[in-house]
């Protein structure tokens, strides 16, 4: 049973470009949420998304979006990049009637320069 | 608005010995409460949790830890401390209201000598 994966796993940015992050959720689940982990710090909630729509929401900027595919897997876009945005950016799947329960990936790293 | 302070950034142990990491957190309800260990260039992986069931919550790799109401905390022990448990560990916390996202604390790094 494959778990939650992630891709890519590192990548490198310049400000003002644009990324893309995908995620396919652990087998069964069908929520899926994003975290930014700054280097030193605990991960942050961006969103989640269930039901192909973004039920909840972090203290991040609008250049965060996402979307869910009817597979339940998901993107995180990040347009116009700071370099503040440079993060280990995990992906965290359960399912909807779970107790809280995530599972993570094992992050995308971004860097941008 | 939830929070979670995670006391030490830093904790240093001998193999064999205790290990005790600090979690309090603060929650206008009755919160679910996680403790989660994230090994160097993975992601995170669940020790436990506590949700409202028993206080005394059994984790994985022997890690045990307390809910005291009281206290606000949540603290994670070891009896005795391994090599492989060098790690960070996080404290985290979720209300089920808010659709179970979590709140994580800054984490704990364990550094276990030998």
């Amino acid at each position: 049973d494959a778990g939650v994966t992630q891709s890519p796993t590192h990548l490198i940015k310049t400000r003002g470009q644009q990324v893309t992050l995908r995620c396919s959720p652990k087998s069964g689940h069908d929520t899926v949420s994003w975290y930014q982990q700054a280097l030193g710090q605990g991960p942050q909630f961006i969103f989640q998304y269930y039901e192909e729509e973004e039920r909840q929401r972090g203290n991040f900027p609008d250049r965060f979006s996402g979307h869910q595919f009817p597979n339940y897997s998901s993107e995180l876009n990040v347009n116009a990049l700071l370099l503040g945005d440079s993060a280990l950016y995990l992906c965290a799947s359960r399912q909807t009637d779970n107790t809280g329960e995530l599972f993570f990936g094992e992050g995308s790293r971004l860097t941008v320069l | 608005a939830q929070s979670v302070t995670q006391l030490g950034s830093h904790v240093s142990v001998s193999e064999g010995a205790l290990v005790l990491l600090r979690c309090n957190y603060s929650s206008s309800v009755p919160p679910y409460l996680f403790w989660y260990v994230q090994y160097p260039n993975q992601g995170l992986q669940l020790l436990l949790k506590y949700t409202s069931a028993a206080t005394l919550v059994k984790g994985i790799n022997g890690f045990e830890a307390e809910f005291k109401k009281s206290e606000t905390s949540f603290h994670l022990t070891k009896p005795s401390a391994h090599m492989s448990d060098a790690a960070e560990y996080f404290c985290a916390v979720s209300i089920m209201e808010y659709g179970n996202k979590l709140v994580f604390g800054a984490g704990t790094i364990l550094r276990v000598k030998s």
